[in-house]
């Protein structure tokens, strides 16, 4: 089975600032994990993913995820938020059996303060 | 030239009555998906058909039928319209559904927002 925690429900910086959205995972076989992002009031995008490659994964606008087998996280980074940064992230896991789910976390609310 | 496209965009009817969303995918994908997001953002996966074969089907009413005419399309109709139907739903395709590929990436429509009065 497959899960995935965010562990905030809503995080707020200020523009110019870190961004940090944290995510766990669990899963019975080695995972492939993504971060997507939704934008009020639009569909979900994808903003980078891991596939056992590189454990330090970059993605569109600035952001990297690093993956940590031991701590069992894909943490979502970005050196300094931008106001359009303002929008719902999701983690999401997939596990490698036939007809495994995209599993998703409940998402994150990132807000950016001028 | 939208990859994967939902219709319609928003849709209000009243409980009881029955509905269709329509989805279509032009990346020649084989599997697609449907979710559905509830008033707290959670998303769910409803179901997946890979080359038009039903492959994941989760506890979801018997009211609800995904039917798929051919792979680029996913249709998912609704009987019986109840109020807590109301959501937002999206659908998605991805290349690869059997294998860890780099392909397996899935990408949404722009959602449809159902309100059931």
């Amino acid at each position: 089975a497959q899960s995935v925690t965010q562990l905030d429900s809503h995080v707020s910086v200020s523009e110019g600032t870190p961004v940090l959205l944290r995510c766990n995972y669990s899963s019975s076989y080695s995972p492939s994990l993504f971060w997507y992002v939704q934008h009020p009031n639009k569909g979900l995008q994808l903003l980078l993913k891991y596939t056992s490659a590189a454990t330090l994964v970059k993605g569109i606008n600035g952001f990297e995820a690093e993956f940590k087998k031991s701590e069992t996280s894909f943490h979502l980074t970005k050196p300094s938020a931008h106001m359009s940064d303002a929008a719902e992230y999701f983690c999401v896991v997939r596990g490698y059996n036939y007809g495994q789910n995209f599993v998703f976390g409940p998402g994150t609310r990132l807000s950016v303060l001028p | 030239d939208t990859a994967v496209s939902q219709t319609p965009k928003y849709l209000v009817t009243q409980m009881g009555n029955d509905k269709s969303i329509k989805c279509e995918q032009n990346l020649g994908h084989d599997t697609m998906y449907w979710y559905k997001q509830d008033s707290k953002k959670f998303l769910k996966i409803m179901f997946s058909y890979n080359n038009k074969e039903l492959i994941i089907n989760e506890t979801v009413p018997n009211r609800f039928s995904p039917k798929s005419p051919d792979k680029a399309h996913l249709n998912l109709h609704i009987n019986s319209l109840e109020l807590g139907d109301s959501a937002v739903y999206f659908c998605a395709s991805s290349q690869a559904v059997m294998v860890r590929t780099s392909e397996e990436t899935q990408y949404f429509g722009p959602g449809t927002r159902l309100l059931v009065l």
